[in-house]
């Protein structure tokens, strides 16, 4: 696709479901990060993935939280048992090269964001 | 654990002004640092990117500047557009996959 997109752009949850929030990053892009963006602050880092590998999840705030990209495209964070302290805004972002990739231009594109709420 | 920090929150200007905003970063050890613009209820839009060997990088309007050894950053807007409002984020990469963001700061262009 032209950008990356990311569904649903909006969710509410009750406190106690489980979300899933889906990334289709940009076609062909081998890197693929998740970022949690809380009101008034910067996106942190969740997790990356290097094609469909999963290399680094030292973000993911609690073991509620699941990310998989199995064919090292589509993405899709998983949050179980949702807290309030999990609404923010959930930004996904892709870029072409992978951590082999030695030119440190690559360059993130990131989605619209899913803003989830948890009442 | 790097601390990026920006400065100022928020600023206000009226339109045609020329502008400054600071980030710094607490560990100089960077891959390099990236300006990114964000809209409301938007994602992020990767402005510029400077390398660590960089000083600096131009597009347009913007400018930005780059001193790894004393860890900040600027980005210089010249003759601010009302559509130039926006929060600008300053980002840092340390490894080949670790970022850290700043919290932003929040401009507003006066027509």
């Amino acid at each position: 696709g032209a950008g990356v997109s990311q569904s649903p752009r909006y969710k509410v949850a009750k406190r106690g479901q489980d979300v899933a929030l889906r990334c289709d990053p940009i076609s062909g892009h081998v890197s693929l990060f998740w970022y949690q963006q809380a009101l008034g602050q910067g996106p942190e880092f969740l997790t990356y993935f290097q094609n469909e590998a999963q290399l680094d999840k030292s973000g993911l705030p609690s073991d509620r939280f699941f990310a998989e990209r199995p064919e090292g495209s589509v993405s899709t964070l998983k949050i179980q048992r949702t807290q309030q302290e999990d609404s923010a805004v959930y930004l996904c972002a892709s870029s072409l090269g992978g951590l082999a990739y030695t030119s440190s231009t690559d360059t993130q594109y990131f989605g619209p964001g899913t803003r989830l709420t948890v009442l | 654990k790097q601390e990026v920090t920006q400065i100022p929150a928020a600023l206000s200007v009226p339109e045609g002004e020329n502008l400054v905003l600071n980030c710094s970063f607490t560990d100089s050890a960077i891959y390099n640092l990236q300006w990114f613009r964000q809209d409301p209820g938007k994602g992020l839009t990767s402005l510029l990117l400077i390398q660590s060997s960089q000083r600096e990088q131009t597009s347009g309007r913007l400018n930005a500047s780059l001193d790894k050894s004393s860890g900040r950053s600027t980005l210089y807007i010249a003759a601010s557009q009302p559509g130039d409002s926006a929060t600008y984020l300053c980002a840092v990469r340390i490894t080949g996959n670790q970022f850290y963001f700043g919290t932003g700061t929040s401009l507003t262009v006066i027509p």
